[in-house]
C-alpha cells in the first residue's frame, strides 16, 4: 500500500479483555516502530523491529504488553487483560533503513483504544 | 534518559504572521531530529527530517534548524495560513527509537 495501515481504527474493550491492534508497514521497510500516545502528550516508545527481530522492548508498560512481527512484515500488539489505563491511541511507523542515520518514520493513523 | 520540550504548549495567531516553535533536547547524542504535524485525531505527518550533521532544512514555508550542541531545534513558519493549525511534535532519534515532546498546539485565525 502507499502508507502505514493500522486496523482496527477504533477499538473498545471491557476492563480484562484481550486486544490485538494490527499494522501493515509500508512495503519493503525494515524497521517496524510501536507508539502509545495519551490525550495531549506527545507519543511515547513502546517497541522496535527490524525485520523480524524485536530489537527493543523496553518501552512496553508491563508483561501484558507483546508484540510480534513472524515475518518481517506485518505486526501486532496485543494487550492482555486490558486496564483502563491501557485507553490511548496506538501508532505504528515504518522506516526503510536499519533505524540508523537516515531514518525518516512514516507513521499510521492510529489505533484508539478506550477500556470500559 | 532523553528528554524533550516543546515551548510554547499552545499559540494562537492571525493569518500571515511569521511563526517559530521551539524544541530542545537533553542529550546530543542523537542521529536526527525530524517535526510533525498531527491534525485531531489523525497520525503524524513527517514534516521535515534534519540528520545530525546538519544544520537546517527548508520545504516550502517551512524552516527547522537544529543546533545539536546546545540541543535545540527551531521550525519557523512563514506567512501562517489557517490550514497550518494543528499540532506540531518534534522528535529526536536515536538507536531506533524516537523521543518526542508533547507538542505545540497552533491556531491561525483568519
Amino acid at each position: 500500500g502507499a502508507g502505514v495501515s493500522q486496523s482496527p481504527r477504533y477499538k473498545v474493550a471491557k476492563r480484562g479483555q484481550d486486544v490485538a491492534l494490527r499494522c501493515d508497514p509500508i512495503s519493503g521497510h525494515v524497521s517496524l516502530f510501536w507508539y502509545q500516545q495519551a490525550l495531549g502528550q506527545g507519543p511515547e516508545f513502546l517497541t522496535y523491529f527490524q525485520n523480524e527481530a524485536q530489537l527493543d522492548k523496553s518501552g512496553l508498560p508491563s508483561d501484558r504488553f507483546f508484540a510480534e512481527r513472524p515475518e518481517g512484515s506485518v505486526s501486532t500488539l496485543k494487550i492482555q487483560r486490558t486496564q483502563q489505563e491501557d485507553s490511548a491511541v496506538y501508532l505504528c511507523a515504518s522506516s526503510p533503513d536499519r533505524g540508523r542515520v537516515n531514518t525518516e518514520a512514516f507513521f499510521g493513523q492510529g489505533t484508539r483504544l478506550t477500556v470500559v | 534518559k532523553q528528554e524533550v520540550t516543546q515551548i510554547p504548549a499552545a499559540l494562537s495567531v492571525p493569518e500571515g504572521e511569521n511563526l517559530v516553535l521551539n524544541c530542545s533536547f537533553t542529550d546530543s547524542a542523537i542521529y536526527n531530529l525530524q517535526w510533525f504535524r498531527q491534525d485531531p485525531g489523525k497520525g503524524l505527518t513527517s514534516l521535515l527530517l534534519i540528520q545530525s550533521s546538519q544544520r537546517e532544512q527548508t520545504s516550502g514555508r517551512l524552516n527547522a534548524s537544529l543546533d545539536k550542541s546546545s540541543g535545540r531545534s527551531t521550525l519557523y513558519i512563514a506567512a501562517s495560513q489557517p490550514g497550518d493549525s494543528a499540532t506540531y511534535l518534534c522528535a529526536v532519534s536515536n538507536a531506533g527509537k524516537s523521543t518526542f515532546g508533547d507538542g505545540t498546539t497552533l491556531t491561525v485565525k483568519p
